[in-house]
C-alpha cells in the first residue's frame, strides 16, 4: 500500500519561512494536497493540486511537488499558522494521508 | 455555500455496529465528478481516510477496513451514511465527513464537517 511520510515536528520563528515536507514513492507523479488543522477544529484545505490555493488561503502558503517529495512552504510565518499540517495523495486507488507535522511558531 | 454535518451515536459498545450520517447542503450528487468521504482521527493521532462514494455510486474503501465498512448515499435527501461493523475501543475517534472534488481521477477534500466524537466502550 502507498505511504506518505512527514516529519513529526517543525519549528520556525515568527516572520521566517517554514518548510514542511511529505515523502512518498514517485509522489511527483501524483497530485499533493495539504490540510491545516488547529486544535479542536476540522482540517482546512490550504493547497490542492500541488501548488494551488483555495479561495481565502493567504498568499504566504505555497506548495511544490517533484520526485519523491512534496513541500508546503509558509513564508513570513505568523503565530496563527501554528497547527498540524497533513499531506494527502491518491495512491493505489485510495486516499492516503501523511502522519502529520506539528508546526510550532516560537 | 457548502456545509456538511455528521450525526450518530456518541457511544457504542464493543462488537456493535456504528452508523453515521452525513447531511449536506450546497451541492448535489446529481453533479458529476464529486463525492463524499469519511475520515476519522483517533484522539491525538493523525487523519485516517475510511471511504468515499461518488456521484455515480462508485465506492472506495480503506483496504484494511474493507470488510467492516459500507458507504451509501441518499441523493434525494442529500445524505451519506457510513456503517462500520464490529466496533472496538481502538475505533474511538472523531469521525468527519467531507466533500470530495475529483480532478484527473484524484480526489481531495475541500469542505469538511465539524466532526463527531465516537467512543467505543462497554
Amino acid at each position: 500500500s502507498y505511504e506518505l511520510t512527514q516529519s513529526p515536528s517543525v519549528s520556525v520563528s515568527p516572520g521566517q519561512t517554514a518548510s514542511i515536507t511529505c515523502s512518498g514513492d514517485n509522489l511527483g507523479d501524483k497530485y499533493a494536497f495539504w490540510y491545516q488543522q488547529k486544535p479542536g477544529q476540522s482540517p482546512v484545505l490550504v493547497i490542492y493540486q500541488d501548488n494551488k490555493r483555495p479561495s481565502g488561503i493567504p498568499e504566504r502558503f505555497s506548495g511544490s511537488n517533484s520526485g519523491n517529495t512534496a513541500t508546503l512552504t509558509i513564508s513570513g510565518t505568523q503565530a496563527l499558522d501554528e497547527a498540524d499540517y497533513y499531506c494527502q495523495a491518491w495512491g493505489s486507488r485510495t486516499v492516503v494521508f501523511g502522519g502529520g507535522t506539528k508546526l510550532t511558531v516560537l | 455555500q457548502i456545509t456538511l454535518k455528521e450525526s450518530g451515536p456518541t457511544v457504542v459498545k464493543p462488537t456493535q455496529a456504528l452508523t453515521l450520517t452525513c447531511t449536506f447542503s450546497g451541492f448535489s450528487f446529481r453533479t458529476s465528478g464529486l463525492g463524499v468521504g469519511w475520515i476519522r482521527q483517533p484522539p491525538g493521532k493523525a487523519l485516517e481516510w475510511l471511504a468515499v462514494i461518488y456521484w455515480d455510486d462508485d465506492k472506495r474503501y480503506r483496504p484494511s477496513l474493507n470488510n467492516r465498512l459500507t458507504i451509501t448515499k441518499d441523493t434525494s435527501n442529500n445524505q451519506v451514511a457510513l456503517t462500520m461493523t464490529n466496533m472496538d475501543p481502538v475505533d474511538t475517534a472523531t469521525y468527519y465527513c467531507a466533500h470530495a472534488t475529483n480532478y484527473d481521477a484524484e480526489i481531495y477534500f475541500d469542505y469538511w464537517g465539524q466532526g463527531t466524537l465516537v467512543t467505543v466502550s462497554s
